[in-house]
């Protein structure tokens, strides 16, 4: 079964200093992952998808094998990104292509 | 043109009596799903429709939980005797539609109803 998983329920840093939201998987066939994040009263929007090697709002997320793991990193961490962030694993084969399967979520807080 | 749009916004209901959620996908979107979420168990997959059937109920947590669609458009979510552990907020996401193994459709998330039992 797929499994995602985001440790920090909660994050919390100064405005400029680097921020690394963790996430890791299990997933059996080849993944694809993405970054989704809900602003305060806002839609749950997508960020990034690692298959795009994007960089989005000066965010970046490699995906590592090795480790099972698709951290999301900035390097200045600005007010403006505090928001709930959230790991997803797609399903990709049978009837469940499509099918998202999330983390528990990291709330980022930015502190000016 | 207008994103996905869900309707009550909010819904205050007694134990025991049914709810209806509507979801209102993107005009042309064949793909449409139903998500959960709740404090505690972030987001959970509860069914995805392509056009009007559905491949992939494994996420409704019981059989007081059942969904249609028809006209390949609008999506209702029924949870009928509705319990306190049901109070979350539910999410419905359209995407443009899977085709066997295709590079991934973003999938557009409407605002969600928020439902609480009392």
């Amino acid at each position: 079964a797929q499994r995602v998983t985001q440790p920090e329920k909660l994050l919390s840093v100064f405005k400029g200093a680097p921020v690394e939201l963790k996430c890791n998987y299990s997933y059996s066939g080849s993944p694809e992952l993405f970054w989704y994040v809900q602003y305060s009263r806002q839609r749950l929007q997508l960020l990034l998808r690692h298959i795009s090697r994007e960089s989005i709002k000066g965010f970046t997320a490699d995906l590592n094998k090795g480790e099972t793991s698709f951290h999301l990193k900035k390097p200045f961490a600005q007010e403006e990104d505090s928001a709930m962030y959230y790991c997803a694993l797609l399903s990709a084969g049978g009837t469940s292509y499509g099918k998202l399967t999330f983390g528990q979520g990291t709330i980022l807080t930015v502190h000016p | 043109g207008a994103g996905v749009s869900q309707s009550p916004s909010n819904k205050v209901t007694e134990k025991g009596k049914d709810v209806e959620l509507r979801c209102d996908p993107i005009s042309g979107h064949t793909a449409l799903y139903w998500y959960r979420q709740s404090l505690g168990q972030g987001l959970e997959f509860l069914i995805y429709f392509q056009g009007n059937s559905a491949p992939d109920k494994s996420g409704l947590p019981s059989d007081r939980f059942s969904a249609e669609r028809t006209g390949g458009s609008v999506s209702t979510l029924t949870i009928q005797r509705t319990q306190q552990e049901d109070s979350a907020v539910y999410l419905c996401a359209s995407s443009p539609g899977t085709s066997g193994r295709v590079v991934y459709n973003e999938q557009f998330f409407g605002p969600g109803t928020r439902l609480t039992v009392l």
